[in-house]
């Protein structure tokens, strides 16, 4: 089975706090994203990544940043974390196939900014 | 954007029965995925249906696809207690790109 792991199942962090969540996948696949969401909102987009080094912005970058040094590891970096920033964290994976790009997720990672 | 919109947003049902859930859309798309996540947990995908088919079925889940009216809807027949999840529909756009963008869910509770 695919598997998508984040490091953190669960983080307390203070306003201004450099914060680093951890994705590794184990399938080799292309892309990897990260979500956030939000009671209400759903799951809104952050930063995706279609190979190595590259990345692309989402509907909500601001605030954050992304590295993928590794096909397998998918970074999410919170510069200067806000209490606006807690949520739900949602990393995912999926092979490059056009008419079969499925996701699979980690079971995210709950971040409290205080 | 192009996000799903869900609707309704939230169902209430007994078990056995049917669960319906619609999503709308703007833009094209090459495919739409159904994902179900049971609460505070991650994603697991359900189903995919292409912008060339109408109808898939996957053991009790049905998905339909129509694209000149831009909607998909998924029905759940026989409901259990364990269907209790929010339910989303994803979209992959037309172009290249291979982000997914998420509808806002509809929280679909089964009583027993």
């Amino acid at each position: 089975d695919v598997k998508v792991t984040q490091s953190s199942r669960y983080l307390v962090k203070r306003t201004g706090e450099k914060v680093f969540l951890e994705c590794v996948q184990d399938m080799d696949h292309e892309n990897m994203f990260w979500y956030r969401q939000d009671p209400g909102l759903g799951l809104r987009l952050i930063y995706f990544s279609y190979d190595v080094k590259m990345k692309e912005k989402g509907d909500i970058p601001e605030g954050y940043s992304v590295s993928r040094e590794k096909k397998e590891r998918f970074s999410l970096i919170l510069e200067s974390a806000s209490t606006n920033q807690t949520s739900m964290y949602l990393c995912a994976s999926s092979p490059e196939i056009p008419g079969a790009n499925v996701l699979t997720f980690g079971a995210g990672s709950r971040l409290t900014v205080l | 954007s192009q996000q799903g919109e869900e609707d309704p947003q939230a169902l209430s049902i007994q078990e056995g029965e049917n669960a319906t859930m619609n999503c709308s859309y703007k833009t094209s798309i090459n495919n739409l995925q159904w994902y179900r996540q049971n609460s505070g947990r991650g994603l697991v995908h359900l189903i995919l249906i292409r912008s060339n088919e109408r109808e898939k079925h996957s053991g009790r889940l049905r998905v339909t696809l129509d694209t000149s009216k831009k909607s998909s809807s998924l029905l759940i027949t026989a409901s259990r207690a364990a269907d209790t999840a929010s339910y989303f529909c994803a979209l992959r756009g037309a172009g290249n790109t291979g982000k997914l963008i998420f509808g806002q869910g509809t929280t679909l509770q089964v009583k027993p």
